[in-house]
């Protein structure tokens, strides 16, 4: 099973500093993919970035970063010069092999509220 | 253009009653999802197709019956709705690579927020 803990119900920033939001992540999956997702409040779902297990390199995407810490199972995103539409819920998310009974099943985190204060 | 679309955006309905949430997507995919975000905004999946296909169906009440007519489209429909069934429910739908190892991101829908009275 797979599990994903995000412990910041709420996070504040000052608009054009730089935020981390934490992830931190169970599975007995050797291989596995590690997203994150934005919600505004207008309520859609919009990817941010990826990273795979065997990554090597941190994922980076624009003003997205993903701090990957495997032996820690931690995939914190960090976002660089918060700007006032970063203001949204964000999810972590997980998931194993393509094949079997999880097919393309992603796990979510609970979320954390980020607020960009001007 | 619109990736993955919903139809209706919302819906509001009384206990008891059936009532369907319409899915389309226009990239290609071959899998695609439901998932259910509750009032504190919890997300969890319900069921996955891959062609047409049922993969998952993550112990959720067999009034939920979903229908993927080809591999665009994916509906699901609610028998009997509950007070507990008031969600927001979103589809998703993702290109799947089986062994690879590579993951491709979902592409979601706008979501359906559901309100049983």
């Amino acid at each position: 099973a797979q599990k994903i803990t995000q412990t910041q119900p709420g996070m504040f920033v000052q608009e054009k500093e730089a935020v981390t939001l934490d992830c931190t992540y169970d599975t007995s999956d050797q291989s596995y993919g590690l997203f994150w997702y934005k919600q505004p409040s207008s309520g859609e779902m919009i990817f941010l970035i990826y990273q795979g297990s065997y990554d090597e390199q941190n994922a980076t995407e624009g003003r997205y970063s993903l701090n990957f810490q495997k032996a820690r199972k931690s995939a914190n995103l960090v976002i660089s010069a918060s700007q006032l539409g970063d203001s949204a819920m964000y999810f972590c998310a997980m998931r194993g092999l393509a094949g079997g009974t999880s097919y393309g099943k992603l796990t979510f985190g609970q979320g954390t509220i980020l607020t960009v204060h001007p | 253009d619109t990736a993955v679309s919903q139809t209706p955006k919302y819906l509001v309905t009384q206990m008891g009653n059936d009532k369907s949430i319409k899915c389309e997507q226009n990239l290609g995919h071959d899998t695609m999802y439901w998932y259910k975000q509750d009032s504190k905004k919890f997300l969890k999946i319900m069921f996955s197709y891959n062609n047409k296909e049922l993969i998952i169906n993550e112990t959720v009440p067999n009034r939920f019956s979903p229908k993927s007519p080809d591999k665009a489209h994916l509906n699901l429909h609610i028998n009997s709705l509950e007070l507990g069934d008031s969600a927001v429910y979103f589809c998703a739908s993702s290109q799947e690579v089986p062994g690879s190892g590579i993951y491709n991101e979902q592409f979601f829908g706008p979501g359906t927020r559901l309100t049983v009275l």
